[in-house]
């Protein structure tokens, strides 16, 4: 069975742009959630998506949006990019709740210049 | 007060030690109990999940929780060189949709030769 999958794995970007990254989860798993992680902060949780919908969310600004598609594959959309968005974004699978064992992709890898 | 605190290390120890890895938390609604490893460029990988106090073992790794202290300890006997990683600590709270994983900061292990 095939993995997480997160495209693209690096990405270089430039303050004031916006980028989208994407996550394909286990097949058959309908939960998807972002997190976020830093050396200074470790991993902080972004938001998760349910079934198209979001159904829980972090503590970060509307910069940081998301959504689900019918097939549960994912995309987390960060508008107007700030050096301190420089980090590693990881997404997590699990079947249907969150309780569920998460299964983290190896990440997107973000530089903001 | 933190919500979960862990030493970052790093913790350098000689093939074969045993190492003791921990953290503490204040959220007593906290139910679920996780560790993670994570290789370096890589996304974390479950390595022991558990919901009640006391021991859980799988092969080298137990997992100790003591819910009245508030302290949850991974243990890994006779280290190996391929354990060097950073080892995540992780919580949740799970009540209705308000499911997500709230981490240490993680602990860096080197195991040397």
């Amino acid at each position: 069975k095939a993995g997480v999958t997160q495209t693209p794995r690096y990405l270089i970007k430039t303050r004031g742009q916006q980028v989208t990254l994407s996550c394909s989860p286990i097949s058959g798993h309908r939960s998807v959630s972002w997190y976020q992680q830093t050396p200074g902060q470790g991993l902080q949780f972004l938001f998760e998506y349910f079934s198209e919908t979001q159904r829980n969310k972090g503590n970060f600004p509307g910069r940081f949006s998301g959504r689900q598609f019918s097939n549960s594959r994912s995309e987390m959309n960060v508008s107007t990019l700030e050096l301190g968005d420089s980090a590693l974004y990881l997404c997590a699978s699990s079947r249907e709740r969150t309780a569920d064992t998460q299964y983290f992709g190896p990440g997107t890898r973000l530089t903001v210049l | 007060q933190k919500e979960v605190e862990q030493d970052p290390g790093p913790l350098s120890v000689p093939e074969g030690a045993i190492v003791s890895l921990n953290c503490t938390y204040s959220n007593s609604a906290f139910q679920y109990f996780m560790w993670y490893r994570q290789y370096s460029r890589k996304g974390p990988e479950l390595l022991m999940y558990t919901y009640s106090s006391g021991n859980k073992e799988d092969g080298r790794f137990t997992a100790q929780v003591d819910k009245s202290s508030k302290y949850i300890s991974l243990f890994i006997r006779d280290s190996q060189p391929s354990d060097s990683a950073t080892y995540l600590c992780a919580f949740m709270n799970y009540g209705g949709s308000q499911g997500n994983l709230i981490f240490g900061k993680g602990t860096k292990l080197s195991v040397k030769p």
